[in-house]
C-alpha cells in the first residue's frame, strides 16, 4: 500500500526558508513523479513542481521559478520540497502527491504540512 | 497554458438529490482530465481519473463524462458525507498540473 508521510508543521519568518520532506513507501521509490501541491486558506489547489526521484528532472511552476527547490534522497525514499524568501502569502498547507494508475492524475497523497509565514 | 474552469462554484443541494459539475478547459485536453473531492482539514481524494474511469473504492454514484474541453462530474444520488468541494485537474506536457477553481457542494 502506497503511503506518503509529511513532516510537520512550520512556523517561519518573513525572509526565511522552510524545507518540507515526504517520505514515501509501498511501491518502487523511482518510477513515478512526486509531485508538490498547495493550498492556502480557503483557496483552491495549486501546483508547485514534480520531480523523477529515480532519475531527477525536475520542473517547477513559473511562479516558483528561482526559489524552489524538489531534491529526493533515494537512500531513504524521501522527497524534499524547500522554498525560500517566504512572504505572508505562503503560508498554506503543502502537500505532497504522487500519480498512481493512471500517470495524468495524483491518486496518492500525504497529509499536508501547515506552513505558516509570521513576524 | 491550459485554464480550467468550473461551474457552479457553489451548488445547494439535499442528500438524494442529484450533483451535476462543470469543468471546462481552454483548449482540448483529449481525455486527461481528474476529479478530486475535499474535505475540511483532508488532503484531495482522487475520484475520476481519464474522464470517466472511477479511482479505487470510489462508490458507483460518481461518474465521469466528457472529452476535449467540457466535462462533467455527476453524483447520482448525494449522500451526507459528499458534502465537500470538487476541483477538475489536468496534467499537461512534463509533468505539469492545473487545477480548477473548485466547486463547493454544500447543503441546501
Amino acid at each position: 500500500q502506497v503511503q506518503l508521510v509529511q513532516s510537520g508543521a512550520e512556523v517561519k519568518k518573513p525572509g526565511s526558508s522552510v524545507k518540507v520532506s515526504c517520505k514515501t513507501s509501498g511501491s518502487p521509490f523511482s518510477s513515478y513523479v512526486l509531485t508538490w501541491v498547495r493550498q492556502a486558506p480557503g483557496q483552491g489547489l495549486e501546483w508547485m513542481g514534480g520531480t523523477v526521484p529515480m532519475f531527477g528532472p525536475t520542473n517547477y511552476a513559473q511562479k516558483f521559478q528561482g526559489r524552489i527547490s524538489i531534491t529526493a534522497d533515494k537512500s531513504t525514499n524521501t522527497v524534499y520540497m524547500e522554498l525560500s524568501s517566504l512572504r505572508s502569502e505562503d503560508t498554506a498547507f503543502y502537500f505532497c502527491a504522487r500519480e498512481g494508475t493512471s500517470s495524468s492524475s495524483l491518486e496518492f497523497w500525504g497529509q499536508g504540512t501547515l506552513v505558516t509565514v509570521s513576524s | 497554458e491550459i485554464v480550467l474552469t468550473q461551474s457552479p462554484a457553489t451548488l445547494s443541494l439535499s442528500p438524494g438529490e442529484r450533483a451535476t459539475l462543470s469543468c471546462r478547459a481552454s483548449e482540448s485536453v483529449s481525455s486527461y482530465l481528474a476529479w478530486y473531492q475535499q474535505k475540511p482539514g483532508q488532503a484531495p481524494r482522487l475520484l475520476i481519473y481519464d474522464a470517466s474511469n472511477r479511482a479505487t473504492g470510489v462508490p458507483a454514484r460518481f461518474s465521469g463524462s466528457g472529452s476535449g474541453t467540457d466535462f462533467t462530474l455527476t453524483i447520482s444520488s448525494l449522500e451526507p458525507e459528499d458534502f465537500a468541494v470538487y476541483f477538475c485537474q489536468h496534467r499537461s506536457n512534463w509533468p505539469q498540473f492545473t487545477f480548477g477553481p473548485g466547486t463547493k457542494v454544500d447543503l441546501k
